[in-house]
């Protein structure tokens, strides 16, 4: 079993939905939980990072960690064609040595 | 402020020959990781720098190695090429080691191996 697992998709939308982006993970370690947004031929960008369980909200982004399920997701309120790209989530232990384990992907349309 | 950059963007080799490959980091970032990505395993890490130290490393076969330079900047070098090795390679850069809500990623060099 991979450390973290993420729903494979590809995932296709229509303008206007909430879009929920989800990823499982099985080190109990894990203390530090991102979100990042790759688009075609770019390296990845931070979107959300967070280290408690719960949620938080970033514009039309929320992110929620419920740590007792090892459970992440990623929800897009008012998805817009631009959000279009390859979204990951990623989480890492504590410790000056850390190191990020990412899911392997999901690919997002929004359609206009 | 300009971004982290990684040279060349793109590059074809054949199998068994080296390759090294160059990453700026943002000004003022000392730490720079790597990573491989590929369709079928993902994004991958294989090893982080800081201070022209390795400070961690991924599982990866010892044909991979890196290095950091006092300026900070960093190559990583894969010897041996395989066909498998053919993947997008990142590097991201932070001001500290493991400081990933402040870590940025440069565009990727894209290496094809024939």
């Amino acid at each position: 079993q991979k450390e973290v697992e993420q729903d494979p998709g590809p995932l296709s939308v229509p303008e206007g939905a909430i879009v929920s982006l989800n990823c499982t993970y099985s080190n109990s370690a894990f203390q530090y939980f991102m979100w990042y947004r790759q688009y075609s031929r770019k390296g990845p960008e931070l979107l959300m990072y967070t280290y408690s369980s719960g949620n938080k909200e970033d514009g039309r982004f929320t992110a929620q960690v419920d740590k007792s399920s090892k459970y992440i997701s990623l929800f897009i309120r008012d998805s817009q064609p631009s959000d279009s790209a390859t979204y990951l989530c990623a989480m890492s232990v504590t410790g000056a040595n850390s190191k990020l384990t990412f899911g392997k992907g999901i690919t997002l349309s929004v359609r206009p | 402020k300009a971004g982290v950059t990684q040279t060349p963007r793109y590059l074809i080799k054949t199998r068994g020959q080296q390759v090294t490959l160059s990453c700026s980091p943002i000004s003022g970032h000392r730490s720079v990781s790597w990573y491989q990505q590929t369709p079928g395993q993902g994004l991958q890490f294989l090893f982080e720098y800081f201070s022209e130290t390795q400070r961690n490393k991924g599982n990866f076969p010892g044909r991979f190695s890196g290095r950091q330079f006092s300026n900070s900047r960093s190559e990583m070098n894969v010897s041996t090429l395989e066909l498998g090795d053919s993947a997008l390679y990142l590097c991201a850069s932070s001001s500290a080691p493991s400081s990933y809500n402040e870590q940025f990623f440069g565009p990727g060099t894209r290496l094809t191996v024939l």
